[in-house]
């Protein structure tokens, strides 16, 4: 039982790259969400999705897009990278009311 | 909207004293409230859920809906405590992620 799988662990991109961070969980979850992890800033949620075909948009949405064709995977998209979106970022997967969240290992992005 | 406050960024204490982590919320409905410690750069465990009322390593908290708060407290602190704590808020639907609070950098002197 993996839990939540982030990849990749780190990842350098140049400004106006799009790339795609993984996260998949195999805890058959329905709810799962994207957060970054910024200094002085806690986490603050940037998508979130309660089952397959279902997305929301969170505290921080912008630059970011989010897709939820299977219950065990949620990628998060960078549409064109901006030095902004350096951060580490969090996946996590819920089971739902009364469950904590399972979060991954994190995606250490740098933007340059 | 739904807020949740840790009013120290940074808490110090020498091991064997009291520890007491802070945290204040706004919600207008019932929250679950939830207590995660982030070990050095590592990912976010789950180590208090308000609705189980337990203990874990020590630890425990009570949510008071008089004062929204829910700190975080242990009675004799360990250096392994050493860690970044966040407080969490999930509104009663659970759907719609976590609201965290900015985190308290807790330091255990030996």
């Amino acid at each position: 039982n993996a839990g939540v799988t982030q990849t990749p662990k780190f990842q350098v991109l140049k400004t106006g790259q799009s790339m795609t961070l993984q996260c998949a969980q195999d805890m058959n979850h329905e709810y799962m969400s994207w957060y970054r992890q910024d200094p002085g800033m806690g986490l603050r949620l940037i998508h979130y999705s309660v089952g397959a075909g279902i997305t929301d948009q969170g505290e921080v949405p912008n630059g970011y897009n989010v897709s939820r064709s299977t219950t065990e995977d949620f990628p998060l998209r960078l549409l064109s990278a901006a030095p902004s979106q350096t951060s580490v970022y969090f996946c996590a997967s819920s089971v739902g009311t009364g469950g904590g969240y399972t979060f991954g290992s994190g995606t250490r992005l740098t933007v340059v | 909207a739904q807020r949740v406050t840790q009013p120290e960024k940074l808490l110090s204490v020498f091991k064997g004293a009291p520890v007491e982590l802070k945290c204040n919320y706004s919600y207008s409905g019932s929250p679950e409230l939830f207590w995660y410690v982030q070990y050095s750069r590592q990912r976010l465990q789950l180590l208090l859920r308000h609705i189980s009322r337990e203990s874990i390593k020590g630890f425990t908290a009570d949510l008071n809906k008089g004062e929204t708060s829910f700190h975080l407290k242990k009675p004799f602190a360990q250096e392994e405590d050493s860690a970044m704590y966040y407080c969490a808020l999930r509104s009663g639907g659970g759907a719609d992620g976590l609201t965290f609070g900015k985190g308290t950098h807790l330091i255990i002197q030996p």
